[in-house]
């Protein structure tokens, strides 16, 4: 079975640009969760998503936004690019919010110049 | 709230010696322990994982980790790792009931490098 899926694995932007990233689950999950990494701040949970529905939000600005596809496929955007939003952006599924287990993909490296 | 704290940001160790990654935890709540480990340019694995029941827990790559709820404590062991081990590793922690996968609090991580 194939893992967690993310594209693009790099992206460079400048400020002010938007950016969206993308994440496929493993097949027959349908619970996908975003994270940013930053050295400064670690690994922090972003947004979830199941059925199409976002079920929990993390402390981030209105900037962030996400969305969840029929076939469980999501999608993050980042709109009005800052420098601070460089970041590893990690997405991670599990087979529903029931599940306590999640399987990250190898994350999305965004550097905003 | 919960949080996690990971005292040590580097463990140096030589190869085939033990080594323990400490983790500290702070939850007004029962709790879900974790550790992961990410390798460079990779996203997180599971190394194993504390839900409920026996107290010590076995994961993959001959690590294992105890949980003491007095201590707060969920620490890393292995007895004798190899140069692959290095890596990032990470303790999270989530609230202890279903449906609380995403609600991950991450440590900071601790940089485990092994060398000959």
């Amino acid at each position: 079975k194939a893992g967690v899926t993310q594209t693009p694995r790099y992206l460079i932007k400048t400020r002010g640009q938007q950016v969206t990233l993308s994440c496929s689950p493993i097949s027959g999950h349908r619970s996908v969760s975003w994270y940013q990494q930053t050295p400064g701040q670690g690994l922090q949970f972003l947004f979830e998503y199941f059925s199409e529905t976002q079920r929990n939000k993390g402390n981030f600005p209105g900037r962030f936004s996400g969305r969840q596809f029929s076939n469980s496929r999501s999608e993050m955007n980042v709109s009005t690019l800052e420098l601070g939003d460089s970041a590893l952006y990690l997405c991670a599924s599990s087979p529903d919010p029931a599940n306590n287990e999640q399987f990250f993909g190898p994350g999305t490296r965004l550097t905003v110049l | 709230a919960q949080s996690v704290t990971q005292l040590d940001s580097q463990v140096p160790v030589f190869e085939e010696a033990p080594v323990e990654l400490r983790c500290n935890y702070s939850s007004s709540v029962s709790v879900y322990l974790f550790w992961y480990v990410q390798y460079p340019n990779q996203g997180l694995q599971l190394l194993l994982k504390y839900l409920s029941g026996s107290t010590l827990v076995k994961g993959i790559n001959g690590f294992e980790a105890e949980f003491n709820k007095s201590q707060t404590s969920f620490h890393l062991r292995k007895p004798s790792v190899h140069i692959s081990d290095t890596a990032e590793y990470f303790c999270a922690v989530s609230p202890g009931y279903t449906g609380t996968a995403s609600k991950l609090t991450f440590g900071t991580g601790t940089r485990l490098q092994v060398t000959l």
